[in-house]
């Protein structure tokens, strides 16, 4: 099946910095990305769709300058969350559509200390 | 009203149990019906992918799509411990790439 790779895995940062997720389909070519969030015990709430070569669109809510989306191909997306704070401590997924069916990336889990 | 309700578990079965798991939802336009399994601290896997209505059945594993009464389920047959984890349904509309998910059903298969 399709397969999507996420990087890091975790990460461990200090409040102020910045934090650049990765997020890679291996074996196919997505024009459609997602970003999730998800808080433990809860569903995954989407921040954002990301298409290649064009701008994100975001949710409700969330902040487009705090979670930077770039899709600069149609392998790769990414997720830049900016000055992090304690509350962006989260478990942040993504995934790509293959023919309207999302496959998601194994996860990131974000600590801002 | 949420539009995809799931109830949250956790549900705890024996092994070898039937489990079901069901969601509704209140907008008849969704067209997609998805199941996946979400182990601790990983992504969600697809295991069903169903459109409209009727049944799929993928080894130990039938998903059952009921529009008229916007009720999806999602049986698991001879359940295994292996199969403890929680389950989400997630639903979109034609034309659209946004799913709607529910909250989860946490699912304890004991050995």
């Amino acid at each position: 099946g399709a397969v999507v790779s996420q990087h890091p895995s975790w990460v461990i940062c200090k409040s102020g910095t910045s934090v650049k997720i990765e997020c890679r389909s291996l074996d196919f070519q997505a024009t459609t990305m997602f970003w999730y969030r998800q808080f433990p015990k809860q569903s995954l709430m989407l921040m954002a769709t990301s298409n290649e070569g064009s701008k994100a669109t975001y949710e409700q809510g969330v902040e487009k300058d705090k979670f930077l989306i770039n899709h600069a191909s149609l392998t790769l997306s990414t997720l830049t969350v900016t000055s992090a704070h304690p509350e962006d401590s989260s478990f942040y997924i993504c995934s790509a559509d293959i023919e309207e069916t999302q496959y998601f990336g194994p996860g990131t889990r974000l600590l801002v200390l | 009203q949420k539009e995809v309700e799931q109830d949250p578990g956790p549900l705890s079965v024996p092994e070898g149990a039937i489990v079901s798991l069901n969601c509704t939802y209140s907008n008849s336009a969704f067209q997609y019906f998805m199941w996946y399994r979400q182990y601790s601290r990983k992504g969600p896997e697809l295991l069903m992918y169903t459109y409209s209505s009727g049944n799929k059945e993928d080894g130990r594993f039938t998903a059952q799509v009921d529009k008229s009464s916007k009720y999806i389920s999602l049986f698991i047959r001879d359940s295994q411990p292996s199969d403890s984890a929680t389950y989400l349904c997630a639903m979109s509309a034609s034309g659209t790439y946004k799913y709607i998910f529910g909250t989860g059903t946490r699912l304890k298969v004991l050995a």
